[in-house]
C-alpha cells in the first residue's frame, strides 16, 4: 500500500520556468490537499480539494494553480516560477468525516534559482 | 495573533524524564484536534488524536481544555527516539472544518 507519493523528491528550476508537482494517493480519499513548509514556519495550505473536478484556495495560492481531473491525483502547477517559492512541498490526503487525520506524502523539495 | 501558537523550544531534555509542551488555539469553532510528530526533513506523521476527555498512548497523553483554548502533550520517560518537532494542528471549525491549521511546531531534543 503506497499511501500517498509526490513525484519528483527534488527539482532545482530557473525563474520563469514552469513545472507540475504531482500527488497520487491509493486509499480512495476524497480530501487532498497541498501545503509549502519554509523554515520556522508551519505548514501553509496553498490548495485542496474536496472531491474530483473541485478545487479551492488555501492560505498562499498566488503563484499556484492546482487541477483534481482523477480522484487519486492532485496536480500542483507553477506557471512562473520565482524565489519566493522556494520550499518543501507537501501534499496530504484524508476521507471525509469529523476528526479524520491527514496522511502526507514524503515531499518535494523544490528549489529556484 | 496566531490561529495556532507553540513554544518553537527547544526543549532540550535527558533520557528517561518527563517533557510537557502546551498549545493554544484561537478559533472556539475548531472541533478536532491533533498532535503530529515531523522528523527533520520528513514528512509530518500523526502522533495523536486530542480528545475532550484526554487520551493516552504509552508514553504519550494529550489533553484538551476547550474553555481556555489549549491542548497539551506529554511524553513520559523520554527516549532518544522522540527527539523531533512536535506539531499541534485544529481544524478550522464552520464550514473550514475540513481544513487544518498548523502550530509552528516545537522542537525537542532527547540527550543521553
Amino acid at each position: 500500500n503506497a499511501g500517498v507519493t509526490q513525484t519528483p523528491k527534488f527539482r532545482v528550476l530557473k525563474t520563469g520556468q514552469s513545472m507540475t508537482l504531482l500527488c497520487a494517493q491509493d486509499m480512495n480519499h476524497e480530501y487532498m490537499y497541498w501545503y509549502r513548509q519554509d523554515p520556522g514556519m508551519g505548514l501553509r495550505l496553498i490548495h485542496y480539494s474536496v472531491g474530483e473536478g473541485t478545487t479551492a484556495k488555501g492560505e498562499v495560492p498566488d503563484g499556484y494553480n492546482v487541477s483534481r481531473l482523477k480522484k487519486q491525483n492532485f496536480l500542483l502547477g507553477l506557471e512562473s516560477a520565482a524565489p519566493s517559492q522556494t520550499s518543501v512541498y507537501f501534499c496530504a490526503s484524508r476521507v471525509t468525516g469529523l476528526g479524520q487525520p491527514q496522511h502526507f506524502g514524503d515531499g518535494t523539495r523544490l528549489s529556484i534559482l | 495573533r496566531k490561529e495556532v501558537e507553540q513554544d518553537p523550544g527547544p526543549f532540550n531534555v535527558p533520557e528517561g524524564a518527563t517533557v510537557a509542551f502546551n498549545c493554544t488555539y484561537s478559533n472556539s469553532a475548531s472541533q478536532s484536534f491533533f498532535w503530529y510528530r515531523q522528523d527533520c526533513r520528513k514528512e509530518p506523521k500523526l502522533l495523536m488524536s486530542v480528545y475532550s476527555s484526554g487520551n493516552e498512548d504509552g508514553r504519550f497523553t494529550a489533553q484538551l481544555n476547550r474553555a481556555s483554548q489549549y491542548i497539551s502533550l506529554l511524553i513520559r520517560d523520554s527516549k532518544l527516539s522522540d527527539s523531533a518537532t512536535y506539531l499541534c494542528v485544529v481544524t478550522g471549525g464552520g464550514d473550514s472544518n475540513y481544513q487544518l491549521i498548523w502550530g509552528a511546531g516545537t522542537k525537542l531534543i532527547i540527550k543521553p
